[in-house]
């Protein structure tokens, strides 16, 4: 299988903690992006980040990106009870538009 | 402004039965794809058309399913005849260039 693996599988914390996830992923990528999904709702898109880039800010996500060990973080800083969420790494290897996800990772943000 | 609209949102039906999910891609999108989510097997990809055209569809497990795009603001996957292991939520999602995809909220699809 293609598919990246997120870590961990599930996170717990309180609100105003920071959260991390982790994306390990196996082919060489052009782009790493990130996507939240709600549950019963749709993948919405969050960043995305170049296999030139090392790190990429958008408001209160922050994401690294190491192609050497095939590997990404996604930090929500400040977590609020609205974060709670699976989050989802997903990657260009097989394709520009042929985007493998992984597992995911579920957050959940307690008041 | 829209988004990628899908329906049924539910749909429940008895194995054998021909299934057919519906998307309305955003307007002005010309490529769509079909994934499909389980626990087991997390979000896979199905096929994926451009310009109504499809590219891949590597990903569609068996001849049983079937997609199509008759033109660039609907597309079609049907399953016939269903079994219960097709039970998964399917979504559509679109985009255009190299922007990001957009994706519907899903079809949750239980054959029993």
């Amino acid at each position: 299988s293609q598919q990246g693996e997120e870590d961990p599988q599930a996170l717990s914390i309180q609100e105003g903690e920071n959260a991390t996830m982790n994306c390990s992923y196996k082919t060489s990528i052009n782009n790493l992006q990130w996507y939240r999904q709600n549950s019963g709702r749709g993948l919405v898109h969050l960043i995305l980040i170049r296999s030139n880039e090392r790190e990429k800010h958008s408001g209160r996500l922050r994401v690294t990106l190491d192609t050497s060990k095939k590997s990404s973080s996604l930090l929500i800083t400040a977590s609020r009870a609205a974060d709670t969420a699976s989050y989802f790494c997903a990657t260009d290897g097989e394709g520009a538009q042929k985007l493998v996800f992984g597992q995911g990772t579920r957050l959940t943000i307690n008041p | 402004d829209a988004g990628v609209i899908q329906s049924p949102r539910h749909e429940v039906t008895e194995m054998g039965q021909e299934v057919t999910l519906r998307c309305k891609p955003i307007s002005g999108h010309n490529s769509l794809f079909w994934y499909r989510q389980t626990m087991m097997r997390g979000l896979e990809l199905l096929i994926y058309f451009n310009n109504n055209v499809p590219i891949d569809d590597s990903g569609m497990p068996e001849d049983r399913f079937s997609a199509k795009m008759p033109n660039a603001s609907f597309s079609t996957l049907k399953i016939q005849p269903s079994e219960p292991r097709d039970s998964a939520v399917y979504f559509c999602a679109s985009t255009t260039g190299n922007q990001p995809q957009h994706f519907g909220d899903g079809t949750r699809l239980s054959i029993l």
